[in-house]
């Protein structure tokens, strides 16, 4: 069926280097797109959301890029902390639906 | 921002024993709520969709019977896994829509802290 999808389950940058986090998704109906962050042995927290008229919303050190030519979402972090070691979904909303679907995750190594 | 807890964060039980999860939106009433599973390494997948007043909508591959949801009020579900077995040891995350944040509109889910079943 239709998923949401990582490229990377792995990453390790450097402190204080960026770091960019892609997740591709193939459901063509989705129409909103959230990033979340998880800790260990936390539940996932907000970091930001798009729609799919957008291409592009930025947040405090985070950036969200949607191509939906390719479908394609990317989280890009910067300047990046030790605290922001932690796994990352992105998590589709279909139109219409209410229940959201994450994609596989990715960890992401702060090293100092 | 709104706060969603969860209870017990941590539950040991015997094999065949029931356990009750509960899940509660503070400061806010959340007509739905979303129970989602979690095993080590892996994704969060969504389990049943809890409604208030109403039965909940359980996702293909979810026994009913045996992961019963109940929504009694605005403010809390609560998910009872019955006659549990080892397999049904993980992480427990419940959910409810957090409005006014995000875009305009917005689908946000916030996060309980889960709660983490082994069943021994």
């Amino acid at each position: 069926g239709e998923s949401v999808g990582l490229h990377l389950p792995t990453l390790s940058v450097q402190e204080g280097d960026n770091s960019i986090i892609n997740c591709a998704y193939s459901n063509s109906a989705s129409d909103y797109f959230i990033w979340y962050k998880q800790e260990s042995g936390k539940g996932p927290q907000f970091i930001i959301d798009i729609r799919s008229n957008m291409d592009k919303r930025q947040g405090q050190r985070v950036t969200v890029l949607l191509n939906k030519t390719v479908k394609h979402l990317s989280l890009q972090i910067a300047a990046t902390q030790p605290g922001d070691s932690a796994v990352y979904f992105c998590a589709e909303n279909m139109k219409g639906a209410q229940k959201l679907v994450f994609g596989q995750g990715t960890r992401l190594t702060i090293n100092p | 921002g709104a706060v969603v807890s969860q209870h017990p964060s941590r539950v040991i039980c015997k094999s065949g024993t029931s356990v009750k999860i509960e899940c509660r939106s503070l400061d806010f009433q959340a007509t739905t709520m979303f129970w989602y599973r979690q095993f080590p390494k892996q994704s969060l997948m969504l389990m049943a969709t809890s409604n208030e007043g109403s039965k909940a909508t359980y996702e293909q591959g979810v026994e009913k019977d045996k992961f019963l949801i109940n929504h009694a009020s605005l403010t809390l579900s609560t998910l009872t896994v019955t006659s549990a077995h080892p397999e049904d040891s993980s992480f427990y995350i419940c959910s409810a829509r957090e409005w006014g944040v995000g875009v305009a509109g917005a689908n946000v889910l916030t996060f309980g802290a889960g709660s983490r079943l082994t069943v021994l």
